[in-house]
């Protein structure tokens, strides 16, 4: 499995923008790259995901670098409620069967 | 917004008992998928079920486990005979189409004394 590698947790003013990196080293050409996010006392969230171009969507936008080794999920105004762990996943498209394997992500605190 | 809804959303259960948790995934959606989640652990893959058949499952999903999709809506989890270990929170997700992403329930906390 192609892994992630992201930080154990970041910090943000309330209304600042969020940039949460990723790295895949490992990435393949078809593994498409997955963020969720787990509020405290939920289940994971769907929130972005992209294969080679920038996606916006109205929860976030996703910028895949060039060489596709990294992303970055950007939270353009972070808000209280956007305090959670976020988690970068990979997928190939290929693999009908395949499930997504959560690492630990990255704690998000916003501070008011 | 569709949604995955789970029952009951929380379990007390004795050692040795079974359990049945439930799954209502949205009806559309293809691929169902069975998570866990240990108090202030990650979330565990357990097992995804396609074309009313298990399509891959972790090795946590042992014969004390099993799913059903007994009539084209429910998706359910058996636990034969559950152990404390088992205490976790248990998501259900459903998923349309590759390379789509997933909807996941609210989850089901199972409490094993």
């Amino acid at each position: 499995d192609a892994k992630t590698t992201q930080p154990n947790s970041m910090e943000s003013n309330e209304e600042e923008p969020v940039h949460l990196p990723c790295n895949h080293s490992t990435i393949s050409g078809t593994d498409y790259i997955h963020w969720y996010r787990q509020l405290p006392s939920q289940g994971p969230e769907y929130v972005i995901h992209g294969l080679t171009s920038n996606v916006n969507n109205r929860m976030a936008s996703l910028a895949i670098a060039e060489d596709r080794k990294s992303s970055t999920l950007i939270l353009h105004r972070a808000t209280l409620r956007d305090a959670a762990v976020y988690y970068c996943i990979l997928r190939d498209s290929d693999n009908y069967g395949q499930n997504f394997v959560f690492g630990p992500g990255t704690r998000l605190s916003v501070l008011p | 917004e569709p949604e995955v809804t789970q029952t009951p959303s929380h379990q007390v259960t004795q050692m040795g008992q079974e359990v049945i948790l439930r799954c209502v995934p949205i009806s559309n959606h293809l691929y169902f998928y069975w998570y866990r989640q240990i108090l202030g652990q990650k979330v565990e893959f357990l097992v995804s079920f396609y074309n009313n058949e298990i399509s891959e499952k972790s090795e946590i999903f042992d014969d004390q486990f099993s799913v059903e999709r007994p009539d084209g809506s429910n998706f359910t989890l058996k636990i034969r005979s559950t152990k404390l270990e088992d205490s976790a929170m248990y998501f259900c997700a459903s998923r349309f189409l590759v390379p789509g992403g997933y909807t996941f329930g609210s989850g089901t906390r199972l409490t094993v004394v």
